[in-house]
């Protein structure tokens, strides 16, 4: 079993809509949660990054873990096309500095 | 204003022939990373460098070697590539491994290098 699991889709959504990306993982060890977006061809760039369980706001973007399910989600809002990205959620364990990425999840915002 | 740059971005080599990707990074962040990443892949760490003291991941094959002459730059060594390690080679770089507040420290990326062995 992976640590860290997110559905790679694709998803597909028309421009406008809610968006809610998911990843789920194992280890309660993980304390330190991310959240990146890929485009193709180019490398990851840092979308969110939380300490805490609850939610955290930047712009269109928010971020929510509940440490208690293991369970972390990023929420968009008024997707636009340019949103259209790989998005990769990612952890560290306390104390550490490793990356541990789940596999990411393709989205494709459509006009 | 690249802050992690990566050459070249697309590299051809082929089965067995060395072969050196470089990272250079104008952050001046004392820690260095390379990952790869197969396609529809999560990026795997290979290893990392604090400074001069450089740290292996356990599973990373001996194939691949790194080294960091100065703190700007940090090359991949692939000393025999086979077809299984084509990929896209992702370096990151971060200021300190824990921050000041005692927080992991984020990592930024490079736009990596996409390896094809022949």
């Amino acid at each position: 079993q992976k640590e860290v699991e997110q559905d790679p889709g694709p998803l597909s959504v028309p421009e406008g809509a809610i968006v809610s990306l998911n990843c789920t993982y194992s280890n309660s060890a993980f304390q330190y949660f991310m959240w990146y977006r890929q485009y193709s061809r180019k490398g990851p760039e840092l979308l969110m990054y939380t300490y805490s369980s609850g939610n955290k706001e930047d712009g269109r973007f928010t971020a929510q873990v509940d440490k208690s399910s293991k369970y972390i989600s990023l929420f968009i809002r008024d997707s636009q096309p340019s949103d259209s990205a790989t998005y990769l959620c990612a952890m560290i364990k306390g104390g550490g500095n490793k990356l541990t990425f789940g596999t990411g999840t393709q989205l494709k915002v459509e006009l | 204003d690249a802050m992690v740059i990566q050459n070249p971005r697309y590299q051809v080599t082929q089965f067995g022939k060395p072969v050196t990707l470089s990272c250079s990074q104008t952050l001046n962040h004392n820690v260095m990373y390379w990952y790869q990443q197969k396609s529809s892949q999560a990026p795997k760490l290979l290893f990392h460098y604090y400074d001069k003291d450089f740290n292996n991941e356990a599973d990373t094959p001996d194939n691949f070697q790194s080294r960091r002459p100065n703190t700007s730059f940090c090359f991949l060594d692939i000393r025999s590539p086979g077809l299984g390690d084509a990929a896209m080679y992702l370096c990151a770089t971060s200021r300190d491994l824990i921050s000041a507040g005692g927080l992991t420290d984020t990592q930024y990326f490079g736009p990596g290098t996409r390896l094809t062995v022949l």
